[in-house]
């Protein structure tokens, strides 16, 4: 299937520190979004990339974009608690009316 | 979650029992969803609905039927829980509350407890 993966499964950093986590693909894709979501509730849309696009940013959030490799990355400068999370990356099917997660990244900003 | 809700928020049945999990929309989107969630295996999912009356399978669609009467209703049945159906449910709508293609919005989930 298109399910991206997501490396690594699990993170521990320091708060201030940068977290990097990464996400592959299989096939082709028109764009790749990155979700977020906080113990016990519903996922939160971070940002979207376009299969043009090789890298955006949100506020703290950097997203890149490697079509060659099928690849993105998302990084968050300067971690704060608040952080703490799962991370999903999701992946279009070359439709518009479905996307398809990874098994995330559980994310610990550590005090 | 604004603009979308899920109900109930929890629920314990017994195995062979009907489950029907409720969600509603205010947004007027023509794309929902319902997923679940479960340990090690991510969000996969179950059925979506494209329109009022037109629905279709996901990835894990066997013993869950779905139904869209309303723009702003999308109900999930569990015909006979079975104790593999415990998980956290999600529903979500897709599009036009930030505008950008593919994006989904998320309700706060139901966790089913199929005893």
């Amino acid at each position: 299937s298109q399910q991206g993966e997501e490396d690594p499964q699990a993170l521990s950093i320091q708060e201030g520190e940068n977290a990097t986590m990464n996400c592959s693909y299989k096939t082709s894709i028109n764009n790749l979004q990155w979700y977020r979501q906080n113990s016990g509730r519903g996922l939160v849309h971070l940002i979207l990339i376009r299969s043009n696009e090789r890298e955006k940013h949100s506020g703290r959030l950097r997203v890149t974009l490697d079509t060659s490799k099928k690849s993105s990355s998302l990084l968050i400068t300067a971690s704060r608690a608040a952080d703490t999370a799962s991370y999903f990356c999701a992946t279009d099917d070359g439709r518009d009316d479905k996307i398809i997660f990874g098994k995330g990244t559980r994310l610990h900003i550590l005090p | 979650d604004a603009g979308i809700t899920q109900s109930p928020r929890h629920k314990v049945t017994e195995t062979g029992t009907p489950v029907t999990l409720r969600c509603h929309q205010t947004e007027n989107h023509r794309y929902m969803y319902w997923y679940r969630q479960d340990p090690g295996h991510g969000l996969r999912l179950i059925h979506y609905s494209y329109g009022v009356k037109d629905t279709d399978k996901g990835e894990v669609s066997d013993g869950y039927s779905v139904s869209r009467s309303k723009t702003e209703d999308f109900l999930l049945t569990l015909e006979s829980a079975t104790s593999s159906q415990t998980s956290v449910y999600f529903c979500a709508i897709q599009g036009g509350l930030a505008g950008g293609p593919n994006e989904q919005f998320f309700g706060p989930g139901t966790r089913l407890t199929v005893l």
